[in-house]
């Protein structure tokens, strides 16, 4: 079946530009997450989603960066006024009800001149 | 605060060799382990994880040891194939049953034939 998937694949953008990075799940996964990897580097927790609930945004860098959930579907996340230090590769992945296991997305590659 | 530390950060065998790759977690109510593998330009994939109600876990090639005395777990892989060559990252949940994980820092596995 279709994995998740995320756009746009690459980004080039400049230093100052606001950038919107689109996340879709796969169908039926109640959580969602999104995580920061830099280059050479592990995965940096940003934000969770879980079904209704308020968001765990409790990784989001500063107030730069934002995102919501459409109910148990797309989510967005929104880098404002970007710098050079947010360049990094941008994964999302999604969860099914009641099991720990998280699906990746392929990332999108956000380069800030 | 919570971390996973992972090492080494780059391992390099030949292949039908053994590769080993360890981490350590601090938090003690952490009780979700699982590893996930990154092939280039593609995001992270599951490859086994294992619960801390049992001490080891196997899937063919790939076997995973956890101590939780020590606060550390293992990932095993046999038989070495040039296939097997990526990241491995680690990862722990943060706090007892929670979705939210912690990753290592990565280990970048290279597999000569």
């Amino acid at each position: 079946g279709a994995g998740v998937s995320q756009s746009p694949s690459n980004k080039v953008t400049e230093k100052g530009k606001d950038v919107e990075l689109r996340c879709d799940p796969i169908s039926g996964h109640t959580a969602l997450y999104w995580y920061r990897q830099r280059l050479g580097q592990g995965l940096e927790f940003l934000i969770y989603f879980q079904g209704n609930s308020a968001p765990d945004k409790s990784g989001l860098p500063s107030d730069r960066f934002s995102a919501e959930r459409t109910g148990e579907s797309v989510s967005t996340l929104t880098i404002q006024r970007t710098q050079q230090e947010d360049s990094a590769v941008y994964l999302c992945a999604s969860s099914p009800p009641n099991e720990k296991t998280q699906y990746f997305g392929p990332g999108t590659r956000l380069l800030v001149l | 605060g919570e971390n996973v530390e992972q090492h080494p950060s780059t391992l390099s065998v030949q292949e039908g060799d053994s590769a080993v790759i360890k981490c350590t977690y601090s938090d003690s109510a952490s009780n979700y382990f699982p590893w996930y593998k990154q092939e280039l330009g593609k995001g992270p994939q599951l490859i086994i994880d294992i619960r801390s109600n049992v001490g080891e876990k196997k899937d063919q090639r790939i076997a995973v040891t956890l101590n939780k005395t020590a606060k550390h777990f293992s990932l095993h892989i046999t038989e070495t194939q040039p296939e097997d060559s990526a990241v491995y990252f680690c990862a722990a949940n943060r706090g007892y049953n929670t979705d939210k994980l912690i990753f290592g820092t990565g280990t970048r596995l290279q597999v000569f034939p």
